[in-house]
């Protein structure tokens, strides 16, 4: 039972590559998130999904895409990164709504230059 | 906008050392999840707590709800080094059932 992984864990780009980041969770949990995490900032909601086949915006979601074909995968996309997108991202998955008993994966840090 | 402030946002003492840090809103909450993360990973649940005056203990670590469901706060008795680490509050917004407003985090050193 690996709970939630995140891949890749590093990843440097320059401005305007693309990139996907992948989120997979082994829990058969319905709700899926993404976050990203900046120094002195909380946790911020980029999108999320209530089910396989479903997304919707969060706090954040200007320059993100994402999809759930699967339910056990949700993938972040970056179509052209910015230094903006410079960030620690989260994916988290749960039973019930707002993450509550959810568990988070490792994170990814993202560097665009 | 309802806004979680946490503070300090930054505390080093000393192995058993007591410690309280604190998670206050200007609105109430409807609950309030307390969180610790360890660098390079992400945040692991403690304690959820839901009812005003509500005191939860997970060891050492006391959690308390404020009466007016307004504050928290984590109390730590005889810290260890192993409770290093970032403190985050979190609570459900009252227009999304789906999303959760985060604190900057509490970021707690136990030096041995």
């Amino acid at each position: 039972n690996a709970g939630v992984t995140q891949t890749p864990k590093f990843r440097v780009l320059k401005t305007g590559q693309s990139m996907t980041l992948l989120c997979a969770q082994d829990m058969n949990h319905e709700y899926m998130y993404w976050y990203r995490q900046d120094p002195g900032m909380g946790l911020r909601l980029i999108h999320y999904s209530v089910g396989e086949g479903t997304t919707a915006k969060g706090e954040v979601p200007d320059g993100y895409n994402v999809s759930r074909l699967k339910k056990q995968n949700f993938l972040l996309g970056l179509e052209s990164a910015a230094p903006s997108q410079t960030s620690v991202y989260f994916c988290a998955s749960s039973k019930a709504p707002s993450s509550v008993g959810g568990y988070f994966g490792p994170g990814t840090r993202l560097t665009v230059t | 906008t309802q806004l979680l402030e946490q503070s300090p946002q930054f505390l080093s003492i000393q192995e058993g050392e007591n410690l309280t840090v604190y998670c206050n809103s200007s609105s109430v909450f409807s609950s309030l999840q307390w969180y610790r993360q360890e660098p390079g990973e992400g945040p692991v649940l403690l304690v959820t707590v839901v009812t005003g005056g509500e005191v939860k203990k997970l060891k050492r670590l006391t959690f308390q709800f404020g009466d007016a469901r307004k504050d928290s706060s984590l109390h730590i008795t005889a810290a260890q080094p192993g409770d290093t680490g970032l403190y985050l509050c979190a609570s459900k917004t009252r227009d999304s059932n789906y999303q959760l407003i985060w604190g900057a985090g509490t970021k707690l050193i136990i030096k041995p």
